[in-house]
């Protein structure tokens, strides 16, 4: 079955750290760019980071650069994001999705996990 | 940033009803925008790209058009399926940015 699975969404404190995973299945998972985008209530859709098919390229949002850490290992069909310092305005849920068409950056996402929460609170 | 003003930002009708949502772009992105359907508690599912492409399986009743900088959805013949809440996205440069999201509801 075609599917991304996230997890490692949880409550923390604000200053925390978090890892966030996402496992890929039935497609190439090493041929295609993958991103991370949240939801909130407050802000919507947002974009968060990208990485490329061989990991030799990232992009971030500038709200979470320096703070967020893509990575991913096709090895595992893997993708990773590292939270950082994190603060109350990061609250919300985090998917993984794929890009369309393989070794493309600016490109739809088809296939998209549900998401896993972060909520940042003391 | 690409700015993307989606409305309205909620809607109601009827079964059979056609409805339409506007994407407006604070620049031109010729026609690199895509539209998702995010019902709750599920993923996100691309209907349309590059602004009028309907993706494989998607109902013919959804609908896309436009390009530069505005850009139209529309969903003909509504469902009580297509309860929703509808997002427009523009892939023509980083930062990617998404539209407000409309909320359809069935009357």
């Amino acid at each position: 079955e075609v599917q991304l699975l996230e997890s490692g969404g949880d409550l923390v404190q604000p200053g925390g750290s978090l890892r966030l995973s996402c496992v890929a299945s039935g497609f190439l998972f090493l041929d295609y760019t993958m991103t991370w985008v949240r939801q909130s209530p407050e802000k919507g859709l947002e974009w968060v980071a990208s990485i490329s098919h061989d990991a030799s390229r990232t992009h971030y949002a500038d709200s979470v650069r320096g703070r967020f850490t893509v990575s991913r290992d096709n090895s595992q069909n893997a993708v990773f994001l590292q939270l950082n310092r994190l603060r109350g305005d990061d609250t919300a849920l985090y998917f993984c999705a794929k890009s369309q068409l393989a070794r493309r950056l600016f490109d739809p996402w088809d296939l998209w996990g549900q998401g896993t929460p972060v909520t940042v609170s003391s | 940033d690409i700015q993307m003003t989606q409305s309205p930002s909620s809607l109601s009708a009827s079964v059979g009803d056609t409805i339409t949502i506007t994407c407006r772009a604070s620049q031109d992105i010729s026609n690199y925008v895509s539209w998702y359907q995010k019902k709750s508690g599920k993923a996100p599912k691309l209907l349309i790209s590059d602004a009028s492409t309907l993706e494989s399986g998607v109902p013919r009743r959804f609908r896309g058009g436009g390009s530069g900088t505005e850009f139209t959805f529309a969903i003909t013949a509504l469902q009580p399926e297509d309860v929703a809440t509808y997002f427009c996205q523009q892939s023509d440069s980083l930062p990617f940015t998404f539209g407000g999201g409309t909320k359809v509801q069935i009357e």
